[in-house]
């Protein structure tokens, strides 16, 4: 079966640093890989994703991941935070679900960005 | 640009009423689905459907049930409401049931069972 894990669930960081969030995957297929944005009140949107191909992957509003088989891993970064970037962060994996795109996804990491 | 819409942004219902929420999506997409969104717990899927008339149960499909009768609008249905289902309900679609299609999503119905 597949499942995501989210490491932290709340991450802080200051205007203008780094973003790192967390994503590991467990697949007994080659998995399709997903990271969704949700701002309050809405719904979630895509911000990238992985299917084949180039392992390094750029999404919307300069984020960006990394997948990594050997660590079965999918990272979300972004080199520098803004306000703006402050919502719940969702990894999704699909892959194994019978023939159809279900997605399986994480508990959800909320990023606070402070001045 | 997709458009998933959700009739209702806000719901209260009193326990043991039949509760509709709809969804309607304006790309023609063929596959449709629903989730509760819980803290905590991410998102779980319900049901979700890859035709007209066609449905699948979903990981949490208990108490509740679907329709999807129009390929553009599929509707969630709580036969009898209870306060355990107050949760944001999601609703998305994709092109096609391939797995490197994503899910675009409509904004949320937050539903409240008193």
């Amino acid at each position: 079966a597949q499942s995501v894990t989210q490491l932290g669930s709340h991450v802080s960081v200051s205007e203008g640093a780094l973003v790192l969030l967390r994503c590991n995957y467990s697949s007994s297929v080659p998995p399709y890989l997903f990271w969704y944005v949700q701002y309050p009140n809405q719904g979630l949107q895509l911000l990238l994703k992985y299917t084949t191909g180039a392992t390094l992957v750029k999404g919307i509003n300069g984020f960006e991941a990394e997948f990594k088989k050997s660590e079965t891993s999918f990272h979300l970064t972004k080199p520098s935070a803004h306000m703006s970037d402050a919502a719940e962060y969702f990894c999704a994996v699909s892959g194994s679900g019978g023939g159809y795109n279900k997605l399986i996804f994480g508990a959800g990491t909320r990023l606070a960005v402070h001045p | 640009d997709v458009k998933v819409t959700q009739s209702s942004r806000y719901l209260v219902k009193r326990t043991g009423e039949k509760v509709f929420l709809e969804c309607v999506q304006d790309m023609d997409h063929e596959n449709m689905f629903w989730y509760r969104q819980d803290p905590g717990l991410g998102l779980r899927l319900i049901y979700f459907s890859y035709d007209v008339k066609m449905k699948e149960k979903g990981d949490i499909p208990e108490g509740y049930s679907v329709s999807r009768e129009k390929k553009e609008r599929f509707s969630l249905i709580l036969e009898s409401a209870s306060t355990n289902q107050t949760s944001m309900y999601l609703c998305a679609s994709s092109l096609s049931g391939a797995l490197n299609q994503p899910q675009h999503f409509g904004d949320g119905t937050r539903l409240s069972i008193l």
